[in-house]
């Protein structure tokens, strides 16, 4: 199975602050990554898919880049209802497999 | 707009079953894939099963293997999942995701439906 890890797992920012948080995979998947974001209670949603393409509806203060084994996603902004838990996904193989999770708290 | 409204959790013994149903709305069902993910109590997202829009093929995780079984009926929108065998590591909220782009990338989601095992 490819194992997938972020990092940090938690981090605390202020509003307005830019935000960067990794995710690695055990061998190289390509593209074949997204990110989803999940607040408490909520299902999770996608923002984006093969590494770097938006999901319609999501603002363009994310972004996502990488290939093959590392990727990023970055908030240029943090906005309040941005903090939440992001998940790394690999797609390119069953089982498909996530991240632990990164938390993102208020400063 | 697209729904996925998952049903049947609840409180079983462990080594009991249940059935959770997934009812979909608002997009063409015979033309996607589908999934369920589950999340423990504090936990992150782990997959659990797909099927795609044919039902064949279906995959699996290990950790069901030989006791869950996906299924879908494209007349009555709906995906199932049959859990049986259950045990308290089964506890968890269960999700419907469909599957796009690769298949294997969750674009819709339902608000899950919560499986205790105790």
């Amino acid at each position: 199975d490819i194992q997938m890890t972020q990092s940090p797992s938690s981090l605390s920012a202020s509003v307005g602050d830019r935000v960067t948080f990794t995710c690695r995979a055990s061998q190289n998947i390509k593209r074949y990554l997204n990110w989803y974001q999940q607040k408490p209670g909520q299902a999770p949603k996608l923002l984006i898919y093969a590494a770097s393409s938006f999901q319609s509806g999501v603002p363009s203060r994310f972004s996502g880049s990488g290939f093959g084994t590392d990727f990023t996603l970055t908030i240029s902004s943090l906005q309040p209802e941005d903090f939440a838990t992001y998940y790394c996904q690999q797609s390119y193989s069953t089982p498909c497999t996530f991240g632990q999770g990164t938390k993102v708290e208020i400063k | 707009e697209v729904q996925l409204v998952e049903s049947g959790g609840g409180l079983v013994q462990p080594g009991g079953s249940l059935r959770l149903s997934c009812a979909a709305s608002g997009f063409d069902f015979t033309i996607y894939s589908l999934n369920w993910v589950r999340q423990a109590p504090g936990k992150g997202l782990e997959w659990v099963s797909y099927i795609s829009r044919g039902s064949s093929p279906i995959y699996y995780a290990d950790f069901v293997k030989g006791r869950f079984t996906i299924s879908r009926d494209n007349v009555k929108r709906s995906l199932y999942l049959q859990m049986n065998n259950l045990s308290d590591e089964d506890t968890a909220v269960y999700y419907c995701a469909r599957g796009d782009y690769d298949d294997l990338t969750f674009d819709n989601w339902g608000q899950g439906t919560l499986v205790t095992v105790s």
